[in-house]
């Protein structure tokens, strides 16, 4: 199966920067991707990364090791709407075509 | 860009009820969606998978009989609550692929409330 493991919960001020760690533990990999989610909402998703490295999105970056298994989501110049619950999810085996979420980290950001 | 619709968004029921939850991809066609359940202050929890014109696969420990799934069509895909007890009151969201290596798109969510 799948694991996905976060910190449940990060805080920070604004104009700062944070980041949501995750560590997995997969048969088989495809990549790792970022959700974002407010209270009550859907998820909207952040980011991707299938290969080791940086992906930069604006204020929103992740960051992969597939040898370490895993990743991590940085938030810069942080604002109170990114206050929120992150997710990181991978594609869940057998048939690797569902979403498999991690623990999820609540992220409150204060003034 | 792909929209998955999902209706109604808050439903209140009676104990011993059922419910049906409706999402509909609305401008691709999914031959697979996804259901999840989240409790509060908690993960999106894979329920199954549904299979246009085949019969859903369920998560280990989700019951198959107490959450009906059908996918009839390759844009519509049901999930019945049958015999709706409090426990079962939870944020229900679909998702399905949208075509993209990476991407999945939500519905926007049903609240259930069992009293």
């Amino acid at each position: 199966g799948q694991s996905l493991e976060q910190p449940s919960e990060v805080t920070a001020v604004e104009g700062a920067i944070v980041q949501i760690n995750c560590t997995y533990q997969t048969s088989g990999f495809y990549g790792l991707s970022w959700y974002q989610q407010h209270d009550g909402g859907a998820p909207t998703f952040l980011s991707y990364n299938a290969l080791d490295g940086l992906e930069e999105t604006g204020r929103f970056s992740s960051f992969l090791s597939r040898s370490d298994s895993y990743g991590y989501l940085l938030l810069q110049e942080l604002q109170m709407k990114d206050s929120a619950s992150y997710f990181c999810a991978v594609r869940g085996a057998p048939s690797f075509q569902k979403l498999v979420f991690g623990t999820g980290t609540r992220l409150l950001v204060s003034p | 860009g792909a929209v998955v619709s999902q209706h109604p968004s808050r439903v209140i029921c009676k104990s011993g009820t059922s419910v049906k939850i409706e999402c509909r991809s609305l401008d691709f066609q999914a031959t697979t969606m996804f259901w999840y359940r989240q409790f509060p202050k908690q993960s999106l929890m894979l329920m199954a998978t549904s299979n246009e014109g085949s019969k859903a696969t369920y998560e280990q420990g989700v019951e198959k009989d107490k959450f009906l799934i059908n996918h009839a069509s390759l844009t519509l895909s049901t999930l019945t609550v049958t015999s709706a007890h409090p426990e079962d009151s939870s944020f229900y969201i679909c998702s399905a692929r949208n075509g993209t290596n990476y991407g999945y798109t939500f519905g926007s969510g049903t609240r259930l409330t069992v009293v």
